[in-house]
């Protein structure tokens, strides 16, 4: 198993570019989700999805859409990327039947000049 | 909504010794998850403990064990001799639903040799 991966590491964009944030897991997780985290701000959620095709908005949506037309991917697009969203991106996914543990991808971190 | 509170920003142990790092929570859920990462310097998170608001028994992963304290809605986590690795952020996290984390503003943990 993989787990939960990222792509890419590391990305830096221009205010005004678009770009996907990519998250896939192997474990057949139901659950998935997004966060972002910056500094002495922990981590916040900004969209997250209960199954294929079912998403809903978190604490911080706004700049971000989200799709999940399988199980396995969560993608994260940016549509016109501000600096406001430089920070490192995080993706997990969860059993619903785990009480649990969330597993976490290694994230991304983005810089928007 | 749920809310996380960690009142230190930084604590200092000396390898060996025991630390108690401090979480308190504030929700109006009947039924609710507390969690503990840890996050060191190479920016995963790892998982570490998890208590949910109704078991009876404070929960204990290895070193790690969670003080719950229900009525004055504490989580506090105590980690037992310090080991120079356990250098780290830790963040506190509360969950009413096991995909959708809130996570505090963290503790940046120092084990002193």
């Amino acid at each position: 198993n993989a787990g939960v991966t990222q792509t890419p590491k590391f990305q830096v964009l221009k205010t005004g570019q678009s770009m996907t944030l990519q998250c896939a897991q192997d474990m057949n997780h139901e659950y998935m989700s997004w966060y972002r985290q910056d500094p002495g701000m922990g981590l916040r959620l900004i969209h997250y999805s209960v199954g294929a095709g079912i998403t809903d908005q978190g604490e911080v949506p706004n700049g971000y859409n989200v799709s999940r037309s399988t199980t396995e991917d969560f993608p994260l697009r940016l549509l016109s990327a501000a600096p406001s969203q430089t920070s490192v991106y995080f993706c997990a996914s969860v059993s619903p039947t785990s009480a649990n543990e969330q597993f976490f991808g290694p994230g991304t971190r983005l810089t928007v000049l | 909504a749920q809310k996380i509170t960690q009142t230190q920003p930084g604590m200092f142990v000396q390898e060996k010794e025991a630390v108690t790092l401090d979480c308190t929570y504030d929700t109006s859920d009947p039924s609710y998850g507390l969690f503990w990462y840890k996050q060191p310097s190479s920016g995963e998170m790892i998982f570490l403990i998890y208590q949910g608001s109704y078991d009876q028994q404070n929960a204990t992963e290895g070193r790690y064990s969670l003080n719950f304290q229900k009525a004055r809605k504490s989580a506090n986590l105590v980690i037992s001799a310090s080991q120079l690795g356990d250098s780290a952020m830790y963040f506190c996290a509360s969950s009413r639903s096991n995909y959708k984390l809130t996570f505090g503003k963290g503790t940046l943990l120092t084990v002193n040799p």
